[in-house]
């Protein structure tokens, strides 16, 4: 079964700098994707950034880039230039490729900016 | 504009009541799913659905029962809520083939809390 596992339950940034948040998972498959949400506080959970396992090239979404490591199984969300909307809390998400399954979640990073 | 609803926002309810999360999606979509978050934000797959007439137990056991009897509508029922059913309940939807996005859309959440 895959597993997917966020190793800093906290991060603090300054606004205007730079923030990276860690990912790392689990999986047998070759086909999948992952993704990096967000979940600001009572609101809805919104997609950040997606990533193909068969692409090498990293993602990026204005602001918001990945550092994708197939071989080391890793998975990190860049956000540069921070802003107050950036706080919230961000999942990051697995999903195998061609099939109907559901997302497996880490336990998520709480991000604070510090204005 | 196309969305994910889901009703009642919030709920208080008391030991042994039948409760039902509405769960709708104007999209279209064939795919959608139910998450609950523990209030330590963690979120699991409880149930997913391929298509009307479809559905399939998620990752984490749960007590409750889903229906797709439309496209569009996706409910969760608990026959009898107990106070370890507290949590946020999360719907989500995404589209179904390798040429879709793989993204997953989700409504605003259930806060269920059973007394």
């Amino acid at each position: 079964a895959q597993t997917v596992t966020q190793s800093q339950p906290e991060m603090s940034v300054q606004e205007a700098e730079t923030v990276t948040l860690s990912c790392t998972y689990d999986t047998s498959e070759s086909d999948y994707y992952l993704f990096w949400y967000k979940q600001p506080p009572s609101r809805q959970m919104i997609l950040v950034i997606r990533q193909e396992a068969y692409k090498q090239q990293n993602a990026t979404e204005n602001r918001f880039s990945v550092n994708f490591q197939k071989a080391a199984k890793s998975f990190s969300l860049k956000i540069s230039d921070s802003q107050l909307g950036d706080a919230a809390m961000y999942f990051c998400a697995y999903r195998r490729g061609g099939g109907a399954d559901g997302l497996t979640f880490g336990k998520g990073t709480h991000l604070i900016i510090q204005p | 504009e196309a969305d994910i609803y889901q009703t009642p926002r919030y709920l208080v309810i008391g030991t042994g009541k039948k409760i039902t999360l509405e769960c709708s999606q104007t999209m279209g979509h064939d795919k959608m799913y139910w998450y609950q978050q523990d209030p330590g934000m963690e979120l699991h797959l409880i149930h997913y659905s391929y298509g009307v007439n479809s559905t399939e137990k998620g990752d984490l056991s749960s007590e409750s029962t889903v229906s797709r009897i439309r496209t569009e509508h996706f409910p969760l029922t608990l026959e009898s809520a107990r106070p370890s059913h507290t949590s946020q309940y999360l719907c989500a939807s995404s589209e179904f083939g390798r040429g879709s996005s793989n993204e997953q859309f989700f409504g605003p959440g259930t806060r269920l809390t059973v007394l």
